[in-house]
């Protein structure tokens, strides 16, 4: 069964530095998401792209963000100044773009800031 | 604005045992999308089983079934012949598509325990 592959699955940085959480969607999806989980709480969505553009984006997702699909495959995350409260585990998704919406999610990427 | 509630933040079953996990939400839609996702100490996301809003079926995935009840806003998770396997968080999630592509609004989810 496709999967969504996200990369790497642990990242550790330095505050103030920039990372880029990689995610290659499911290859016929049209629709992709980024969603964030701090430790214990629960998952919150940071931004949904679709065309080459973002379609929807939560309070969260701030200047210090940024999405991007480089290339046809691989879809980015980007946190230009990373703070101390960004470490969260940062899970991709994508859909097929019809009403019916199961989104599959990737393991996810563990970002711990130091 | 949706929400979605879980207010279990812990439960437990034996092993064998049926257990039934609640989930209210709240939304002035009509015609949307309900899941629940397993998330194991692995912390990947797993789609359980999903409810169309507009069927009256409960949907049912092997042990795995849904009640939904439209008209109280309910859609709560039953688990049969519970297995080691199946202790994990497990979250309540909504989805509604319409305008823009929509997003998962998802509860805080409940902490499974199985028993042996």
């Amino acid at each position: 069964e496709p999967e969504v592959t996200q990369t790497p699955s642990h990242q550790v940085t330095q505050m103030g530095q920039e990372v880029i959480l990689r995610c290659v969607p499911i290859s016929n999806h049209l629709y992709f998401y980024w969603y964030r989980q701090i430790l214990g709480q629960k998952v919150e969505f940071l931004v949904s792209f679709y065309n080459n553009e973002i379609s929807e984006k939560s309070e969260i997702f701030d200047d210090q963000f940024s999405v991007e699909r480089p290339d046809g495959s691989n879809f980015t995350l980007k946190i230009r100044s990373t703070k101390l409260e960004d470490s969260a585990m940062y899970f991709c998704a994508s859909g097929q773009g019809s009403s019916y919406q199961p989104q599959h999610f990737g393991d996810g990427t563990r970002l711990s800031i130091l | 604005a949706q929400t979605v509630t879980q207010s279990q933040p812990e439960m437990s079953v034996q092993e064998a045992e049926t257990v039934t996990l609640s989930c209210t939400y709240d939304t002035s839609e009509s015609d949307y999308y309900l899941f629940w996702y397993k998330q194991p100490p692995s912390r990947q996301m797993i789609l359980v089983i999903r409810q169309e809003a507009y069927k009256q079926q409960n949907a049912t995935e092997n042990r795995f079934s849904v009640n939904f009840q439209k008209a109280a806003k309910s859609f709560s998770l039953k688990i049969s012949d519970s297995q080691l396997g199946d202790a994990a968080m497990y979250f309540c999630a909504y989805f509604f598509y319409g305008g823009s592509q929509g997003n998962l609004i998802f509860g805080k989810g409940t902490k499974l325990s199985v028993k042996p």
